[in-house]
């Protein structure tokens, strides 16, 4: 069955680098494209951008400039990358297949 | 961006009945090839959104009929008919017609 899964660092100092990898299980990355998703107290949902089944990304504006969305087809692994990070950017960190599956999320505190 | 703007619910809810969410969007979400590029999202408590609606009006597999969407370009409603247990949560509507896909600020129903 369809399976996703999150894994983070839990804790992130502000300035750092955010590295977040979503493990999937069921089907094939070059099938399908993955999204992230973040929920934070501030903003509530907000789509952070995807990777399409062929590789190609797009991302929102709002993260563009610090946001990085790669895969690893091999491992069955996507990963997300977001620098300078703020404490704005606390929240639970999303990946979905399509907008059906989503994984369980990942808590992400931002704080020094 | 597409503002998606949500009401709010009279809660709580009686068991047994009908409830409707409304969504409005700041851009008509009807593309030139009929479609409207809404999608609706229930989050439980403690739980990542599960689909419930796509096209403005197709249930997602799986889900209930009590469930139905509906709407123009710029005026969504889903309709909750016979409240349950199980739907208590927050209701997501979601815009994917154009990048970045915007949600709406959500809308909790409580049960009585």
């Amino acid at each position: 069955q369809v399976q996703l899964k999150e894994t983070g660092p839990g804790l992130v100092q502000p300035t750092q680098t955010l590295s977040i990898t979503c493990t999937v299980s069921g089907f094939s990355l070059t099938s399908y494209y993955m999204q992230w998703v973040r929920q934070t107290p501030g903003k509530g949902l907000e789509w952070m951008g995807f990777i399409r089944s062929g590789g190609s990304t797009e991302y929102n504006s709002e993260f563009k400039s610090r946001l990085s969305i790669s895969r690893d087809t091999s491992k069955n692994q996507v990963f997300l990358k977001m620098n300078s990070l703020k404490t704005e950017d606390t929240g639970v960190y999303y990946c979905a297949r399509g907008d059906i599956y989503w994984g369980q999320g990942v808590m992400v505190t931002v704080s020094s | 961006d597409i503002v998606m703007t949500q009401g709010a619910l009279p809660n709580p809810v009686p068991s047994g009945e009908s409830a409707s969410i409304t969504c409005q969007s700041s851009k008509s979400l009807l593309h030139s090839n009929g479609k409207t590029y809404l999608n609706w999202y229930l989050q439980r408590p403690g739980q990542s959104p599960q689909l419930l609606i796509y096209w403005m009006s197709t249930r997602a597999s799986g889900v209930s009929d009590r469930f139905s969407g509906s709407g123009s370009g710029t005026d969504f409603t889903l309709k909750i008919s016979s409240v349950e247990a199980e739907d208590v949560g927050v209701y997501y509507c979601q815009q994917f017609l154009e990048y970045p896909r915007t949600f709406g600020g959500g809308t909790k129903l409580e049960l009585k």
